[in-house]
């Protein structure tokens, strides 16, 4: 059955810290995997990937891919309190059309 | 240019009811994509449609039903509502078939909080 699990479920980091947060999946014929960043409400798209060890940054974000091991992290360095939110991960195959996400990481930014 | 937008914005209903939710997607996209999210499952994907055709739908009853009109703007039924379903829900919307992975961009809308009684 495919699976997407996140970890950590929550963190709480001072500002300044960097954070990794973990997303390892079963699925079946791979597609992409997704980040999304939920503050409110809707979530927003953040990274797609969908080949291994290439890195895709966007400012203090950052991702990479390892479709060997089955898992993506989502790196923020010099983390800010505009950064607490809910980070989701999303997987997609082939064979079914729908996406699997997982549970998210709570990430609280203190100042 | 307007965003996805979705009525209502919160919604209370009793066990046994039915709902339907509804969505403008943004002008010119022609995919609708609909989302719950609830604390315990996380986000699940609905359904999607696209040119008035469901083309990809998730694993849900068939108490979970949707359509799409002629100007791209979709609805959600749920029928028979139970306590389960309250949940907040999210429609997104898209130039072409909508999810990430076929390189389109999905725009959420704010999304509709249902509340079963």
């Amino acid at each position: 059955e495919d699976k997407v699990v996140q970890s950590p479920l929550s963190l709480v980091v001072h500002e300044g810290d960097t954070v990794t947060l973990n997303c390892s999946y079963e699925v079946t014929n791979f597609r992409s995997l997704l980040w999304y960043k939920q503050e409110k409400k809707a979530p927003t798209f953040l990274f797609m990937l969908t080949s291994s060890g290439i890195e895709k940054k966007s400012g203090r974000l950052s991702s990479i891919l390892d479709k060997k091991e089955l898992f993506s992290i989502l790196n923020i360095t010099a983390t800010q309190t505009g950064d607490s939110a809910i980070y989701l991960c999303a997987v997609e195959g082939y064979n079914n059309n729908d996406m699997r996400f997982g549970a998210g990481t709570r990430l609280t930014v203190k100042p | 240019k307007a965003g996805v937008t979705q009525t209502p914005r919160y919604l209370i209903k009793t066990r046994g009811q039915q709902v339907t939710l509804s969505c403008s997607p943004i002008s010119g996209h022609r995919s609708v994509s609909w989302y719950q999210q609830t604390p315990g499952q996380g986000l699940q994907f609905l359904f999607e449609y696209f040119s008035e055709t469901q083309r990809n739908k998730g694993n849900f009853p068939g108490r979970f039903s949707g359509r799409q009109f002629s100007n791209s703007r979709s609805e959600m039924n749920v029928s028979t509502l139970e306590l389960g379903d309250s949940a907040l829900y999210l429609c997104a919307s898209s130039f072409y078939l909508g999810r990430q992975g076929s390189g389109e961009t999905q725009y959420f809308g704010p999304g509709t909080r249902l509340l079963v009684l």
